[in-house]
């Protein structure tokens, strides 16, 4: 079976770092790209971009250019979600997704990984 | 950047009636590249529609896309309880992903 397997729920102070994490199974992860989606607390979905596990090509939505770092590790077919200084206005559930291929509907989704920056 | 505009923002069913919901693109979008996603509570979402009409694996045949170019419809010819949660469309476009705003389709 297919499927995507997200890290844990975080809970961080403003101004610390953050990595989550995204593992594929049951399909060739060199072969596909793997998306980031935000959903803020009672809001809507919002693209963050895509990573292609083949050779870590990166797309940034202009949103989250520069706020967040995307960055992959074929070896274990995991793709990541980096923050360098977290902000209270990152509070949001975040969710990978697999398209079949870049511009193609996200047809796998992960559990989704909450994070809470909270003082 | 296309702007996707979701309507109505909330609709109100109840089951066995037919549900059209519109997504209206500030421009031209490839059919090739709009999408249909249900969002329930405290679930990630699940891909519907692709390519405007194809509905994907697993979805029963009482729901279907619709459209091209700017107006995309997504239809459920007849309501069953499982059917209400919120319904987000998706276009690709210039190495870009946006979604809608999504319609929140509720119980009468």
């Amino acid at each position: 079976e297919e499927q995507l397997v997200q890290s844990g729920a975080e809970v961080k102070k403003p101004g610390e770092s953050l990595k989550i994490s995204c593992k594929g199974s049951g399909y060739i992860f060199t072969d596909y790209w793997i998306g980031w989606v935000r959903q803020m607390p009672g809001k809507g979905l919002e693209w963050m971009g895509l990573i292609y596990l083949g050779d870590s090509d990166t797309r940034y939505s202009p949103s989250f250019q520069g706020q967040v770092t995307f960055s992959a590790d074929k070896s274990i077919g995991t793709a990541y979600l980096q923050w360098s200084s977290l902000k209270a206005s990152d509070s949001a559930m975040y969710y990978c997704a697999r398209p079949q291929g870049e511009g193609d509907a996200f047809e796998i989704w992960g559990q989704g990984t909450m994070v809470t920056v909270s003082s | 950047e296309i702007v996707l505009t979701q309507s109505p923002g909330t609709l109100s069913l109840s089951p066995g009636e037919r549900a059209t919901l519109s997504c209206r693109a500030s421009q031209t979008v490839s059919s090739s590249y709009l999408a249909w996603y249900q969002q329930k509570p405290g679930q990630a979402p699940r891909l519907l529609i692709y390519g405007a009409s194809t509905r994907a694996t697993g979805i029963p045949d009482r729901f279907s896309g619709s459209g091209s170019g700017t107006d995309f419809t997504l239809t459920i010819s007849r309501l069953e309880p499982e059917d209400f949660a919120v319904y987000y469309c998706q276009q690709y476009d210039n190495s870009r992903y946006t979604f809608g705003r999504g319609t929140k389709l509720e119980i009468k």
